[in-house]
């Protein structure tokens, strides 16, 4: 059984803060990884995404991902009140062609209060 | 830019109805999906499609099938809906290249069934 988990929230943060977004998975032959945000009665929409171990940065982001320990991550750095959105964490499907087929975490409420 | 539509945003049915959702894309994507979203279980996925008259089941397909006639057109459809078919549906598309996880979400359809 295929599954992302992701750390149980609400997060709360103030504003200025980081916050650390974490999520794991059970199939060691995943590729491809990636963060989805929604925000309150809205759709999600992909902010990031990373294929190698390490890190990824893009603006006050930065996905950090650790194939050995099947654990992937989401860094938001000076985190602001417009960043409070639901933080969904996706999975490709292990080996040949996914199609774009995503395993996606329950999800992480951030909220950022000033 | 992308756009996916869901034909209703609200919608409510009886049990033992059959059920149609409609979703249109306009970008030509190949990959077409719909999943589920409920509180603390993240999206589900039910059905994909990656061509025309093409369709895999995803995680939980029980219940549910799937039409796809025109490229554009990804239709699911509950055969005799039922009350934990409550949800929110959303449809998604995505091209069939490198980057197929990208998926574009529609605004999702809230099916009450009653």
């Amino acid at each position: 059984q295929k599954e992302v988990e992701q750390n149980s929230g609400p997060l709360s943060v103030p504003e200025g803060a980081i916050a650390s977004l974490n999520c794991t998975y059970s199939d060691r032959g995943s590729q491809s990884f990636f963060w989805y945000r929604q925000y309150s009665g809205k759709s999600p929409e992909l902010i990031m995404f990373i294929y190698s171990n390490g890190d990824k940065e893009d603006g006050r982001f930065t996905a950090q991902l650790n194939k050995a320990s099947q654990y992937v991550s989401l860094l938001i750095r000076d985190s602001q009140p417009s960043d409070s959105a639901t933080y969904l964490c996706a999975v490709s499907a292990a080996g040949g062609t996914s199609y774009g087929k995503l395993t996606f975490g329950q999800g992480t409420i951030l909220t950022v209060h000033p | 830019d992308v756009k996916v539509t869901q034909s209703s945003r609200y919608l409510v049915k009886r049990t033992g109805e059959k059920v149609f959702l409609e979703c249109v894309q306009d970008m030509d994507h190949e990959n077409m999906f719909w999943y589920r979203q409920d509180p603390g279980l993240g999206l589900r996925l039910i059905y994909f499609s990656y061509d025309v008259k093409m369709k895999e089941k995803g995680d939980i397909p029980e219940g549910y099938s799937v039409s796809r006639e025109k490229k554009e057109r990804f239709s699911l459809i509950l055969e005799s809906a039922s009350t934990n078919q409550t949800s929110m549906y959303l449809c998604a598309s995505s091209l069939q290249d490198r980057f197929n996880e990208k998926l574009f979400f529609g605004s999702g359809t809230q099916l009450s069934v009653l």
